[in-house]
């Protein structure tokens, strides 16, 4: 069993849907990344967290420490959001675990 | 622009031969890290540094190599000991370690046949 697992693996959606995707981890931690890859491969980091939410603009990330869980939600979604959301755990100082991503598409 | 560059985005070489991937970043950052990813897998750590002149071993550090002689670059050098070397590969930099966002590069897809 990975140290992070994300679900759901593919996510298709409507331009507009709510979306939400989650992400497990069975290990201490000091912080969980939300990342996203484009297509072509690069990877831009959305959010740090170490407790409670964030916000920016449509993305919301929240995390519950007790329940060694967190979500990223997109409100109103668009086609421009279609990538592949990888979450990752600072499991000590110095290295992070990735999950495996999840390949999200958002049709017009 | 401040940022990580990776060169170059695409590269083929030959099985047997040592191959050098360039990682620059000009955001005054003191860690650097090296990832490999792979179809259906997470990112994996190869090596990371935290500070010039000084690497770590990540978790699949065998058959490849780094230096840090500069703040700004950390290249990676992917080795004939390297069994399974196709693989694209993200360089990432932060101001400290891992609880501290992470910027990454382009990447650079490696095949070797």
């Amino acid at each position: 069993k990975n140290e992070v697992e994300q679900s759901p693996q593919n996510l298709t959606a409507q331009e507009g849907e709510f979306i939400t995707i989650n992400c497990s981890y069975s290990v201490g931690i000091s912080a969980l990344h939300w990342l996203q890859q484009h297509p072509g491969g690069g990877i831009v980091s959305l959010f740090m967290l170490s407790s409670g939410k964030k916000k920016h603009g449509r993305l919301i990330a929240t995390i519950n420490i007790q329940e060694k869980h967190s979500s990223l939600h997109i409100t109103a979604s668009h086609p421009r959001d279609s990538a592949v959301y990888i979450c990752a755990a600072a499991v000590n100082t110095d290295k992070l675990i990735f999950g495996t991503g999840t390949r999200l598409q958002v049709f017009p | 622009d401040g940022g990580i560059t990776q060169s170059p985005k695409y590269l083929f070489r030959k099985e047997g031969q040592n191959v050098t991937l360039s990682c620059e970043q000009n955001l005054n950052h003191d860690a650097m890290y090296w990832y490999r990813q792979d179809p259906g897998q997470g990112l994996r750590l190869i090596y990371y540094s935290q500070i010039v002149n000084d690497f770590q071993k990540g978790d699949i550090a065998e058959g490849y190599s780094v230096s840090r002689e500069k703040k700004e670059s950390f290249p990676l050098t992917v080795t004939s000991a390297q069994k399974n070397p196709t693989a694209f590969y993200l360089c990432a930099s932060s101001p400290g370690l891992a609880v501290y966002e992470q910027y990454f590069g382009p990447g650079t897809r490696l095949t070797v046949t």
